[in-house]
């Protein structure tokens, strides 16, 4: 099972700043085959990212992936006030498709 | 519009049994793998279990395997989880999700229903 790690826990910012979060696999992860999502309380998740640095559809140009291996950021280039939210990475290239524990944004 | 609505959630003793299921509609639902994801109460994502667009191949976390059954049945366009032996860390919002590419098992998961409440207690 690829264990996935995020840091930081929590990321205290303000908006109009930048944001980099960091996920790291345990084994490389195949094809680059890494999310992220966003989510926000009492919402489902949102796809952000796929293939590791895809934007999905509808998903601002601020939110940028990077990344290959066991090495993955999801950076955001300046924070909105509707970014404030918790992001998970998850591997899809085999199963189990774990996710990792979060990254939770919140406003300084 | 693509849309998926779960439904079964109760509270059921340790030990018991349950079957939720997903209602999917708005695009081709036997074009894509589906996925079971929960989530305790104030905790992350964990996933569950996914089933692949013709049902031929089905995945499950170590933490269900033996206890749960994926399914579906296309002609309804719809998705069940079986959960047998339920213990208390079950507890969690459980929610479908779309694999994102048809025809594919290894997909990010574009669309999420809004989740239903399983509580396991006594």
């Amino acid at each position: 099972e690829i264990v996935l790690t995020q840091s930081p826990g929590t990321l205290s910012l303000s908006p109009g700043g930048g944001a980099t979060l960091s996920c790291r696999a345990s084994q490389s992860v195949k094809s680059n085959y890494l999310a992220w999502y966003q989510q926000k309380p009492g919402q489902a998740p949102r796809l952000l990212i796929y293939g590791a640095s895809n934007r999905a559809t509808g998903i601002p140009d601020r939110f940028s992936g990077s990344g290959s291996g066991t090495d993955f950021a999801l950076t955001i280039s300046s924070l909105e006030p509707e970014d404030f939210a918790v992001y998970y990475c998850q591997h899809y290239g085999r199963s189990p498709f774990t996710f990792g524990p979060g990254t939770k944004v919140d406003i300084k | 519009e693509v849309q998926l609505v779960e439904s079964g959630g109760v509270v059921v003793q340790p030990g018991g049994s349950l079957r939720i299921s997903c209602a999917a509609s708005g695009f081709t639902f036997d074009d894509h793998t589906m996925h079971w994801v929960r989530q305790a109460p104030g905790k992350g994502l964990e996933w569950v279990s996914l089933i692949s667009w013709d049902g031929d191949s089905t995945y499950y976390a170590d933490s269900v395997k033996g206890r749960f059954t994926i399914s579906r049945d296309n002609s309804k366009n719809s998705l069940f989880l079986q959960m047998d032996s339920l213990r208390s860390d079950d507890s969690a919002f459980y929610y479908c999700a779309r694999g994102d590419v048809p025809v594919q098992v290894f997909a990010p998961s574009d669309f999420w229903g809004q989740g239903t409440l399983v509580t396991v207690s006594s």
